[in-house]
């Protein structure tokens, strides 16, 4: 099956500084991208859908500011945690809708980065 | 609204069936899934039932689709201590793929 990657998979920043997560679809082209945020003990959270293309659209109470989304190719979405702060500590996933086929049900997800801010 | 509820936690003996339940509030949803993540680990899928279905049965795994009391379930029969995880049952509302999850539940099998 398609397969999604990120980078890196953990990161540990200090407090104000801004980090970047790469998602990329590895063997299919994704024009659309999802991102999720999942705090400890808690479920996953869709903060954004990334357009390849044109702006990404942020969820009720995301700082669309704060999170930097780009979707520069078919194949890569980039998330900006900007000015971070301990309480974006947080496991970030992105996934992706699969091309058009008999897997159409399924949403591909990558393996998650977990972002640390000291 | 868009609200999925599971309850948190689970405990069953190995070799006993688990069933983890689901209730969500939107019935425009396309399709229901269950997804497994183990410790610091990503989502693995599980199964997904579309809408029109009741049942769906994918080897030790069952899921019952109750649309009218929009409830989810999912039975694990022989339940073996490697199923111990947490269980995400999440439904998809339209062609948009955006997925609203539960709050996931902690399975813990016992030897």
């Amino acid at each position: 099956g398609a397969v999604v990657s990120q980078h890196p998979s953990r990161v540990i920043c200090k407090s104000g500084t801004s980090v970047k997560i790469e998602c990329r679809s590895l063997d299919f082209q994704a024009t659309t991208m999802f991102w999720y945020r999942q705090f400890p003990k808690q479920s996953l959270m869709l903060m954004a859908t990334s357009n390849e293309g044109s702006k990404a659209t942020y969820e009720q109470g995301v700082e669309k500011d704060k999170f930097l989304i780009n979707h520069a190719s078919l194949t890569l979405s980039t998330l900006t945690v900007t000015s971070a702060h301990p309480e974006d500590s947080s496991f970030y996933i992105c996934s992706a809708p699969p091309p058009t086929g008999p897997e159409a049900y399924e949403q591909y997800f990558g393996p998650g980065t977990r972002l640390t801010v000291t | 609204g868009e609200d999925v509820e599971q309850s948190l936690f689970l405990s069953v003996r190995e070799g006993d069936s688990s069933v983890i339940n689901c209730t969500y509030t939107d019935s425009s949803s396309t399709y229901l899934y269950w997804y497994k993540q183990e410790p610091g680990a990503g989502l693995q899928l599980l199964t997904y039932i579309f809408s029109n279905m009741d049942m769906k049965q994918d080897q030790r795994l069952t899921v019952l689709l109750n649309k009218k009391d929009k409830h989810l379930s999912l039975r694990i029969a022989d339940t073996q201590t490697g199923d111990s995880a947490i269980y995400f049952c999440a439904e998809s509302m339209d062609s948009s793929y955006k997925l609203i999850f539960g709050s996931g539940t902690r399975l813990l099998v016992r030897p």
